[in-house]
């Protein structure tokens, strides 16, 4: 089953613009993880940001966690073209090595 | 090294047959997890392994499915009697993690996409 629910489905913005996307989930967990997929292809992975973490960055990637409202959001700033992808958040559950994965984020942006 | 490989690439068979999935994890990597991807969708949790311990096959969906990792390398997903409702991508994923409470990546193999007509 899903747990983690990406917010919006899908979302279209200009070259150099800065896309938000945002991840809920319901149970505790011990990190959350995001990664990429271009075109149905590879999983990329992103950044792991661990439970005892509020924020990350790598790059022009920035997530935030907040385990009170049990949410994350992924910013990627000044977007390229090379980012039109889906993303998904990834969780791994308390007391579980698996990865529980949203539907994603079908992010594109325009040249 | 390189990367998590896995093959074939590409797998078409016939309802009834029986395939084997082969994933190669990065080398050292300590856990193998097995995951099936619909079309449009995120990974689902088939099962996983700790060196060649089968720790969780909750995420199998019934008793067709099997793995196994012999020597806590290179692992093998099988189906039997293949069925239509089985048709997806079939990704393999190898982290470092040992211990109960460190947090390692997933790093995701290409995937296997099985077809079954």
């Amino acid at each position: 089953s899903q747990q983690g629910e990406e917010d919006p489905q899908a979302l279209s913005i200009q070259e150099g613009e800065n896309a938000t996307m945002n991840c809920s989930y319901k149970t505790s967990i011990n990190n959350l993880q995001w990664y990429r997929q271009n075109s149905g292809r590879g999983l990329v992975h992103l950044i792991l940001i661990r439970s005892n973490e509020r924020e990350k960055h790598s790059g022009r990637l920035r997530v935030t966690l907040d385990t009170s409202k049990k949410s994350s959001s992924l910013l990627i700033t000044a977007s390229r073209a090379a980012d039109t992808a889906s993303y998904f958040c990834a969780t791994e559950n308390t007391g579980r090595r698996a990865l529980t994965f949203g539907s994603g984020t079908r992010l594109q942006v325009q040249p | 090294g390189a990367g998590v490989s896995q093959s074939p690439r590409y797998k078409v068979t016939k309802r009834g047959q029986d395939v084997a999935l082969r994933c190669d994890p990065i080398s050292g990597h300590v856990s193998l997890y097995w995951y099936r991807q619909a079309l449009g969708q995120g990974p689902e949790f088939l099962t996983y392994f700790n060196y060649e311990a089968q720790q969780d096959k909750s995420g199998l969906p019934n008793d067709r499915f099997s793995a196994e990792r012999p020597e806590g390398s290179i692992s093998t997903l099988t189906i039997q009697r293949t069925e239509q409702r089985d048709s997806a991508m079939y990704r393999c994923a190898s982290s470092q993690r040992t211990g109960l409470t460190s947090s390692y990546e997933q790093y995701f193999g290409p995937g296997t996409r099985l077809t079954v007509t």
